[in-house]
């Protein structure tokens, strides 16, 4: 079983839908969570970052946290064509001298017109 | 530069040969990290710089696989004795702090034939 689990999708949604992407983890040492976008033939982009549970909101995006069921989501509002990319969960302990993340596979989402 | 660069953007190569890739962080970034995506998955950590050290290389898979940061700034990614199995996507990404939120460039998509 692997540590952060992520429908690859794709998922499809017309252009104005709510998008909900989810990951779940498995390691309750994890206590970082970000989520990124990758566009093709791109780096990862951060998209959001937080370290508690409950909601954080910023502009179209919310993610969300719920660490007693180790359950994380990303929630996009009024879905826009140039929000068709890959969203990748991602996660990772604090302590030491390391902070790597633990990504999931990564969900395809296509926003379509 | 603004953001990470990686060079080149594009390595083919054939089995058995040898091949370098560069990192450029950001400019002031302490932390620097080398991960690998292959095609459908989410990126896997490699290995992870504070300043020159390796800090943690636990990720590299074999003794075929170096990388350097001599000055604290640039690194290398070396790869020996290549293999098709090493065809991926090499993910560089910098941060000011072991515990900051992970900057990626868009990656060297190494293809051995």
């Amino acid at each position: 079983q692997k540590e952060v689990e992520q429908d690859p999708g794709p998922l499809s949604v017309p252009e104005g839908a709510i998008v909900s992407l989810n990951c779940t983890y498995s390691n309750s040492a994890f206590q970082y969570f970000m989520w990124y976008r990758q566009y093709s033939r791109k780096g990862p982009e951060l998209l959001m970052y937080t370290y508690s549970s409950g909601n954080k909101e910023d502009g179209r995006f919310t993610a969300q946290v719920d660490k007693s069921s180790k359950y994380i989501s990303l929630f996009i509002r009024d879905s826009q064509p140039s929000d068709s990319a890959t969203y990748l969960c991602a996660t990772y302990t604090r302590g030491g001298t390391a902070s790597k993340l633990t990504f999931g596979t990564g969900t395809r989402l296509q926003v379509t017109l | 530069g603004a953001g990470v660069s990686q060079t080149p953007s594009n390595k083919v190569t054939e089995k058995g040969k040898y091949v370098e890739l560069r990192c450029d962080p950001i400019s002031g970034h302490t932390a620097l990290y080398w991960y690998r995506q292959s095609l459908g998955q989410g990126p896997e950590f490699l290995i992870y710089f504070q300043g020159t050290g390796a800090a943690d290389d636990s990720g590299l898979p074999n003794d075929r696989f170096f990388a350097v940061r001599p000055e604290g700034s640039v690194s290398t990614l070396k790869i020996q004795r290549t293999e098709r199995g090493d065809s991926a996507v090499y993910l560089c990404a910098s941060s000011d702090s072991y515990n900051s939120p992970l900057h990626f460039g868009n990656g060297t998509r190494l293809t051995v034939t």
